[in-house]
């Protein structure tokens, strides 16, 4: 049975601040790998999708890595924002579903 | 482009009775999944659609249904209300669903139930 961590649960840094947020998984016989952006009470917006067969995906200042021999996967956020305050969750893709981790909420301080 | 629109809001419901959550896809996606989340639970994936045919079913009991219409657009059942059903309920669009690459899964804002 697939099942996702995310470490740490909490994060505060200050402004500026590069970071990294931590995802892995049991089964590495996954489709994809998907990280969202939760603010409080709102829906998931989708930040980055990685492929199987791709080791990493870049937008803007975010980069996510994706090793499957190692049931790995990082997000990395550079130059940290106040705006990139929220709950960030990894989510591998299964059959059918999403099997997502519990998240990593950050906080980045003025 | 619109995104996923789920429809209501907000919901507060007496235990005992039940309730339909709506949920419209982005236009040309086919497969819907809707998904509870709840403090303690996290995100629980609840069952998918394609094409009007539930195709993956999670762990949740009975009184927890859906369907697909014709035009994707998705509604989801719980009959009987518990408290312990009190959640946000999303809802993902995706072109194809999760058994194909390349399937990123876009969510709408949610319905938010209270059961009383």
């Amino acid at each position: 049975k697939q099942e996702v961590t995310q470490i740490p649960a909490a994060l505060s840094v200050p402004e500026g601040e590069n970071l990294v947020l931590n995802c892995s998984f049991t089964d590495s016989a996954i489709y994809n790998l998907q990280w969202f952006r939760q603010d409080p009470g709102k829906g998931l917006t989708s930040l980055l999708l990685i492929q199987s067969s791709q080791r990493e995906q870049t937008s803007g200042r975010l980069n996510a890595s994706l090793d499957k021999s190692s049931g790995r996967s990082t997000l990395y956020i550079a130059a940290s924002q106040p705006g990139d305050s929220a709950t960030y969750l990894c989510a591998v893709g299964d059959t059918g579903k999403l099997i997502f981790g519990q998240g990593t909420t950050l906080q980045v301080k003025p | 482009k619109a995104g996923v629109t789920q429809t209501p809001r907000y919901l507060i419901k007496t235990r005992g009775q039940q309730v339909t959550l709506s949920c419209s896809p982005i236009s040309g996606h086919r497969s819907v999944s809707w998904y509870q989340q709840t403090p303690g639970q996290g995100l629980q994936f609840l069952f998918e659609y394609f094409s009007e045919t539930q195709r993956n079913k999670g762990n949740f009991p009975g009184r927890f249904s859906g369907r697909q219409f014709s035009n994707s657009r998705s509604e989801m059942n719980v009959s009987t209300l518990e408290l312990g059903d009190s959640a946000l309920y999303l809802c993902a669009s995706s072109q194809f669903g999760g058994q194909v690459g390349n399937t990123e899964a876009f969510f709408g804002q949610g319905t938010r139930l209270t059961v009383v």
